[in-house]
């Protein structure tokens, strides 16, 4: 079956400006994680939603970041006023609910802030 | 401290040879602790959970010790399709006890 995608998968933008990245869980997967690598780094948890609702957003940096996720399915992470520190790989990541389920991840989107 | 330590490498290893990663966590009441394998700009993918007892899945071993928050894996009779690098993974168990924490991984590539 399909597995989780991202989209775009690369991003080029201009300091200030805003952005959207979307990602399309595995079908059937009620929890949607967000996480962010910069190079040479693990990736680094952001936010968590169970269903339609983020049951933990300790990892956002700031409140220029945000995310959604109003059917419960694809959910759309929200940059504003980019930064060139904010450029990294944004993966999106899904799994069944449970607490030990395996979270599977999708390709990524490169975002490079100019 | 970083949560989750590892030796960055680069590992660089002959096909055939046995190679060992450690790594060590700092949250004593963590729970959950896993491999995952990363290959260049690619999604990391789950390698194996690691369990107290120590497990074993074909030419690799994953071992636990919770009183040294140490987690290793050993890399038997390595392919050069192991060459990869190698992310050891904490669930910490704090806020919603879903998020993941990541070393920064161990870069291994394996040599014909």
């Amino acid at each position: 079956g399909a597995g989780v995608s991202q989209t775009p998968s690369n991003k080029v933008t201009e300091k200030g400006k805003y952005v959207e990245l979307r990602c399309d869980p595995i079908s059937g997967h009620t929890a949607l994680y967000w996480y962010r690598q910069s190079l040479g780094q693990g990736p680094e948890f952001l936010i968590y939603f169970q269903g339609t609702g983020a049951a933990d957003d300790s990892g956002l940096p700031n409140d220029r970041f945000f995310a959604v996720r109003p059917e419960g399915s694809v959910s759309t992470l929200k940059i504003q006023r980019t930064e060139r520190g904010d450029s990294a790989v944004y993966l999106c990541a899904s799994s069944l609910a449970g607490i030990n389920n395996e979270q599977f991840f999708g390709p990524g989107t490169r975002l490079t802030v100019l | 401290r970083k949560e989750v330590e590892q030796d960055p490498g680069p590992f660089n290893v002959p096909e055939g040879a046995t190679v060992a990663f450690n790594c060590t966590y700092s949250n004593s009441a963590s729970q959950s602790f896993f491999w995952y394998r990363q290959d260049c700009r690619k999604e990391p993918k789950l390698l194996m959970s690691v369990y107290s007892s120590g497990n074993e899945d074909g030419r690799f071993t994953a071992q636990l010790n919770r009183a040294s928050q140490y987690i290793s894996l050993l890399i038997r009779d390595s392919k050069l399709s192991d060459s990869a690098t190698y992310l050891c993974v904490v669930n910490p168990l704090t806020g919603s006890a879903r998020q993941l924490t990541f070393g920064s991984g161990t870069q291994l590539t394996v040599l014909p």
